[in-house]
């Protein structure tokens, strides 16, 4: 099956903790994508990456950090320096030839306690 | 600055009674227009890319159109499962998503 994997689905953090959401994906794409929904607003670009060992800041960096140290891996990582946190994260892929489609993972639910 | 506004924010209709949401962007240089669909804690799911004014595409009950300044996607007889957010995102230098409208649909 080919597609883009988030794990955990639901992730429970305590203020003051770093936690990394995964996102991987099989679809042999260059160019990953993370972003943050939040109710009643667009979809917030946080990081993304066109190649590997490379990757650009989006609109909403602050308080988070990505690598990528494999095509298939795109792992973030959101620190305690992020003041809100609590959020819906997608993870999105595309092959980044021309307006190629994003496809985008099942997400994952963070919840700051 | 690329943006794209989408209405209405919430429409609810009667199983079988069509409509059309809205999208409409500012974009410089528009690379492709893209509809995704939006269930409940669920990831987007694609619908449809346009490239250029005047193209259409068709799929089930859903039909998307594009001009110089907006696309709607229009909705034929639709059925309860077709209740879900539907998103709208434009490429031009980035990736820029739409706030969303939430569709509902009532047998």
């Amino acid at each position: 099956d080919g597609g883009i994997t988030q794990s955990p689905k639901y992730l429970f953090r305590k203020e003051g903790q770093n936690v990394t959401l995964s996102c991987e994906q099989n679809l042999n794409h260059d160019a990953m994508y993370w972003y943050r929904q939040d109710p009643g607003q667009g979809l917030r670009l946080i990081y993304y990456s066109q190649i590997v060992n490379d990757f650009q800041k989006g609109d909403i960096a602050e308080g988070y950090s990505v690598s990528r140290e494999k095509k298939e891996s795109f792992p973030l990582t959101v620190t305690s320096a992020q003041k809100n946190p609590t959020a819906f994260y997608l993870c999105a892929s595309r092959l980044s030839r021309g307006a190629d489609t994003q496809y985008f993972g099942p997400g994952t639910r963070l919840t700051v306690l | 600055e690329d943006q794209v506004t989408q209405s209405p924010e919430a429409l609810r209709l009667q199983e079988g009674e069509s409509s059309s949401l809205n999208c409409s962007y500012t974009v410089s240089g528009l690379r492709g227009l893209f509809w995704y669909r939006q269930d409940p804690g669920k990831g987007p799911e694609f619908l449809f890319t346009l490239y250029s004014a005047g193209e259409e595409k068709e799929k089930e009950r859903l039909k998307a159109t594009l001009t110089k300044k907006e696309s709607f996607l229009h909705i034929t007889a639709p059925k309860p499962e077709d209740s879900a957010t539907y998103l709208c995102a434009v490429y031009g230098q980035n990736f820029v998503f739409g706030p969303g409208t939430r569709l509902s649909v009532l047998p």
